[in-house]
This record gives C-alpha cells, structure tokens and sequence, in this order.
C-alpha cells in the first residue's frame, strides 16, 4: 500500500529565510514521488519528480528535494523564500511500477512575510 | 502544446441535481483522471481512463460516473448531487509514465 504524511499542515517563513517542507511516504514497492504546488483556486504545477534515478531533485523556482530511502522522506527545501512561494504544496507517491494511482498527501500551507 | 482545459470554471446546483464537467487532456496525453478536492483538503482520486475504459476507481460511489472519447477528452457526471460534492473538482492527463499534468478545475457548489 502507498501512503504520504505532509508533517505540517502549515509553515511561516520570512522573505528570504529558507523553505523546509516534510513530506513521509510509505510504499510497498519503489516508489515515484513529486511535489506540486497549488496556488489559490489554480489546478496543481509539477515542481519537481522523483523516478529512481539520482536522489537529489531540482525542480523549477528554485525547489529541490532529496529522496532518502532509509528515512522514507522526500522533503521539498529551497535556500530563500519569495513572497511568490506563498501556496500549498503537496506531496505525491505512485508506484513506480504502475503510474495509475496517484495518492496525495494532505497538503502544507506555506505562508511568506515580507 | 495545449495544457487541460476544464469546462465550466463554476458552477452552481441544487441538492438532487445532476452535473456535467469536461476536460480536454494535454496533446499527446492518453490518460484522463478525476480527483475530487474539498475545502482545506488534499486531491481525492475519483477514477481513470485509458483509451476509453476506466481503469481505476478510488472510494466514491456509482453515482459518480465518467466517460473517455477518442479524443482522449473526458467527463465526469454526478447525479443525485448531496451538498458535501461541493468541492474543486480536477481533471490530470498524462501519457505513459509521465506525472500528472492538471486542469485549473472545475468549482462546484451545491445548494
């Protein structure tokens, strides 16, 4: 069975200070795994893709995340926040074995002060 | 390339009715889903379609159906609408094993 826990349902960052976002998955086979962001009342962007090649992602906008098996963790982090950065953001594992079923994490709610 | 597009972008029903939602996938995209999303919450998986047949379905009842044209564009019906369907509803294509490629959704309130 596939299952993600997003740690935090919401995070407050200044301009300019990093993102952390914790994202922990549970898969019964290798897992694929992808950060989207959502802006208000917007469909879901693809920031970034985990598919079992090399464990550290970039992704667009500055957004990387590290895929650490032994920890079962993908967290999303970028090194200085824009007020743009203000979204949810979720975490998402499928199979790697079959893209068919995409399951969500709840989502995190990142809030940027200026 | 064109992305998905969802039609309408809003839309407002009465408890009981039934409703209609279209997505065109992306070009190239043979794949449609649908995911329900509630206020505060996380995209729900509805189902899938693959060349026309569903090939998947998470935990939403028969009153939730769908439909895939040779198109790949796809529909979503809802009969016997209740007031806790009112949700962003998405539609994401993708070819092969590509990720998720997602609409702006469909807002739909029950009344």
């Amino acid at each position: 069975a596939q299952s993600v826990t997003q740690l935090d349902s919401h995070v407050s960052v200044s301009e300019g200070t990093p993102v952390l976002l914790r994202c922990n998955y549970s898969s019964s086979y290798s897992p694929s795994l992808f950060w989207y962001v959502q802006h208000p009342n917007k469909g879901l962007q693809l920031l970034l893709k985990y598919t079992s090649a090399a464990t550290l992602v970039k992704g667009i906008n500055g957004f990387e995340a590290e895929f650490k098996k032994s920890e079962t963790s993908f967290h999303l982090t970028k090194p200085s926040a824009h007020m743009s950065d203000a979204a949810e953001y979720f975490c998402v594992v499928t199979p790697v074995y079959n893209f068919n079923k995409f399951y969500f994490g709840s989502g995190t709610k990142l809030n940027v002060k200026p | 390339e064109t992305g998905v597009t969802q039609s309408p972008t809003h839309l407002i029903k009465t408890r009981g009715q039934q409703v209609t939602l279209r997505c065109s996938s992306q070009s190239g995209h043979n794949t449609v889903s649908w995911y329900q999303q509630a206020l505060g919450q996380g995209p729900q998986f509805i189902f899938q379609y693959y060349r026309e047949e569903e090939n998947g379905r998470g935990n939403f009842p028969p009153r939730f159906s769908g439909l895939q044209f040779p198109n790949y564009s796809s529909e979503l019906n809802v009969n016997a609408l209740e007031l806790d369907d009112s949700a962003l509803y998405l539609c994401a294509s993708k070819g092969g094993n590509s990720p998720l490629h997602f609409g702006n959704g469909t807002r739909l309130t029950v009344t």
